[in-house]
């Protein structure tokens, strides 16, 4: 069974631009949650999609926004690139949204430098 | 949310076994406790996780106190491969896909 899938591994930006990145849940996850992590602040939760509807977010400015599709594929983006959005952006899946039955399975992640 | 306390990091010898202590003081009845770890240069893995009683799965044993305060990652037989960022994390039952980790301990195995 294949794992979560991002794409690109790598990414370079100028401050200003925007960037798109993508997520391929596990098949047959209807859950989609977007993870930053960076040095400084670990891991820090971006948003969640449950079947196209996003079902939380986490303390981020409105520059980060995302979408999930109706095959599950999700992606996030970020407008305005600014120097601080150099992370690693992480996509986890899910079958639920339940605490106890649906651990998260995550991707290797996306690399953002913003130069 | 409840938070949880790990140590900074820990050392133990290949093919010894690893216990690696969280606690949470504050839990709740409904909170589950997860345990997720980071291997360098790849996205967090899902370890184990339970609700009052002890678990057993092919990677690893949750110690669960009986106050449910505090909780004991165990792996049996430590590895260089295990040599990674381990998270204690606590979940509501009915909680989105919103995990809030912390600093985690880092677990360095030595041959």
């Amino acid at each position: 069974k294949a794992g979560v899938t991002q794409t690109p591994r790598y990414l370079i930006k100028t401050r200003g631009q925007q960037v798109t990145l993508s997520c391929s849940p596990i098949s047959g996850h209807r859950s989609v949650s977007w993870y930053q992590q960076t040095p400084g602040q670990g891991l820090q939760f971006l948003f969640e999609y449950f079947s196209e509807t996003q079902r939380n977010k986490g303390n981020f400015p409105g520059r980060f926004s995302g979408r999930q599709f109706s095959n599950s594929r999700s992606e996030m983006n970020v407008s305005t690139l600014e120097l601080g959005d150099s992370a690693l952006y992480l996509c986890a899946s899910s079958w639920g949204t339940g605490g106890a039955y649906s651990p998260l399975h995550f991707g290797n992640g996306t690399r953002l430098t913003v130069t | 949310d409840a938070k949880t306390t790990q140590p900074n990091s820990m050392e133990s010898n290949e093919e010894e076994p690893v216990h690696l202590p969280c606690n949470h003081s504050t839990i709740s009845g409904t909170d589950y406790i997860h345990w997720y770890r980071q291997l360098p240069s790849q996205g967090p893995e899902y370890v184990i996780h339970g609700l009052t009683s002890n678990v057993n799965n092919r990677m690893a044993s949750l110690a669960i106190a009986e106050d449910r305060k505090s909780s004991t990652l165990i792996l049996h037989r430590a590895t260089l491969r295990d040599a990674a960022v381990y998270y204690c994390i606590l979940r509501d039952e009915g909680s989105q896909g919103n995990l809030i980790f912390g600093k985690g301990t880092k677990l360095s195995v030595k041959p």
